[in-house]
């Protein structure tokens, strides 16, 4: 069945570093590819997303392209803040089925 | 004002309970879901539902079920309880039955454990 793969945390980087979360991703046909993130206490807040092959999704500095023939949703920011400390999952979503990463953890140290 | 909220935040029972966790959304929105959280962290979804549809995850064991008394209430009852169950369960909610293109609003988490 379809999968999602993100790398495994934690991330600690200090303030301003640059950011990479790799997700790669299983799936027939053509998933469309989301990015949540996931503040403490709080509930999953849509980041950002991508339907189609090379479109680039992108929200509050951070951006993530899908790349259909890497099977890849990277999720980068040029510059991370303190308040970017969260856990972000990559997602996808086909066939009416939502699957989701395990999350990585981000600290952002000042 | 907490668009999607849950009750409770924590959840401790016995094996062989019987517990509901409750689930309110105050954006108007049609679409309700439910996702269980497993120990790796992976979310899984387990039902979607609106007025017109129920959509059942076929893996989700016939001691979940989703009762709904309106549009803003989506409430997970849990016959039965086994270790198994213990996780963290995700609410949310989104405009249209399609809507996983949609944005989706999730509550805060309800943890669970068994004992």
């Amino acid at each position: 069945g379809d999968s999602v793969t993100q790398m495994e945390g934690p991330v600690t980087l200090s303030e301003e570093a640059f950011l990479t979360i790799n997700c790669t991703y299983t799936a027939t046909g053509y998933p469309s590819l989301f990015w949540y993130v996931q503040y403490p206490g709080e509930g999953l807040q849509l980041l950002l997303k991508a339907t189609k092959a090379d479109d680039k999704g992108s929200n509050k500095g951070f951006e993530a392209t899908y790349r259909k023939e890497t099977t890849s949703f990277h999720l980068e920011k040029g510059s991370v803040q303190v308040s970017d400390s969260a856990v972000y999952f990559c997602a996808l979503y086909n066939n009416n089925d939502m699957r989701f990463g395990a999350g990585t953890r981000l600290t952002v140290k000042p | 004002d907490t668009a999607v909220s849950q009750t409770p935040k924590y959840l401790v029972t016995q094996m062989g309970n019987d517990k509901s966790i409750k689930c309110e959304q105050n954006l108007g929105h049609d679409t309700m879901y439910w996702y269980k959280q497993d120990s790796k962290k992976f979310l899984k979804i387990m039902f979607s539902y609106n007025n017109k549809e129920l959509i059942i995850n076929e893996t989700v064991p016939n001691r979940f079920s989703p009762k709904s008394p309106d549009k803003a209430h989506l409430n997970l009852h849990i016959n039965s309880l086994e270790l198994g169950d213990s996780a963290v369960y995700f609410c949310a909610s989104s405009q249209d039955l399609g809507g996983f293109l949609d944005t989706q609003y999730f509550g805060p988490g309800t943890r669970l454990t068994v004992l």
